[in-house]
């Protein structure tokens, strides 16, 4: 089946620093999914994209759709303790199929 | 509004043991599927229902699972027998049926972390 490259696979920063993460794939995908797990919870949806090249905000955070319909990212600006969690992107291809990545660790530090 | 809940959150058995999970869906929902993580890997699909149908059974492992939603509510994964493979936390999710955004919007469960001994 389809596999996501998520990296990185944890992160350890600072309160008030930005954070990149991002996710590729060898197949395309119709739409791009990033979500947020915190301890002892399901995964709740961040952010959704359906088209390549979108651009798309949720308050601190930012996650475009890539141009080869291959790739994501998401942003976070200006982290905060409550950010703590793992971050996951997923995506949907053309057969409605849900693919998930490994997931990134992120550890705020104040 | 209740969120997807899934029953045991954990659930500790022997390699060979049968072991059941539920889970309760949003109610109103259509979609319902099943995932599972092995620590650190990806959440992976193991299959989907429409109200009551087998959308999509293409990711579960082997003939030791079976999924089922009577009625079209909420759904129960036995596995039978129990491997130690099987470990990791179960993921139920649902959504609805209708426009994109709410078909890509899955709602998830908090897991039931199974371990086999």
């Amino acid at each position: 089946g389809q596999q996501l490259n998520q990296s990185p696979q944890s992160m350890f920063i600072q309160e008030g620093e930005d954070v990149s993460m991002n996710c590729t794939s060898s197949s395309i995908f119709n739409t791009w999914l990033w979500y947020k797990q915190d301890p002892g919870e399901g995964p709740v949806l961040l952010i959704a994209l359906y088209k390549a090249g979108e651009l798309t905000s949720n308050g601190r955070l930012t996650a475009q759709f890539g141009i080869t319909r291959k790739d994501s990212f998401l942003n976070i600006s200006a982290s905060i303790p409550s950010d703590v969690g793992i971050y996951f992107c997923a995506g949907r291809n053309t057969g409605n199929q849900f693919y998930f990545g490994t997931g990134t660790s992120l550890t705020v530090i104040p | 509004e209740a969120g997807v809940t899934q029953f045991p959150s954990h659930s500790v058995i022997e390699k060979g043991q049968t072991v059941t999970l539920r889970c309760d869906p949003i109610s109103g929902h259509d979609n319902l599927y099943w995932y599972r993580r092995v620590m650190g890997k990806e959440i992976k699909f193991l299959l989907h229902f429409v109200k009551e149908s087998k959308q999509d059974e293409s990711g579960m492992p082997n003939n030791r699972f079976l999924a089922e939603r009577t009625g079209g509510t909420y759904s129960t994964l036995k596995v039978q027998p129990a491997e130690l493979e099987d470990s990791g936390v179960y993921f139920c999710a649902s959504s609805q049926t209708g426009s994109r955004s709410s078909y890509n919007e899955q709602f998830f469960g908090p897991g039931t972390r199974l371990t086999v001994l």
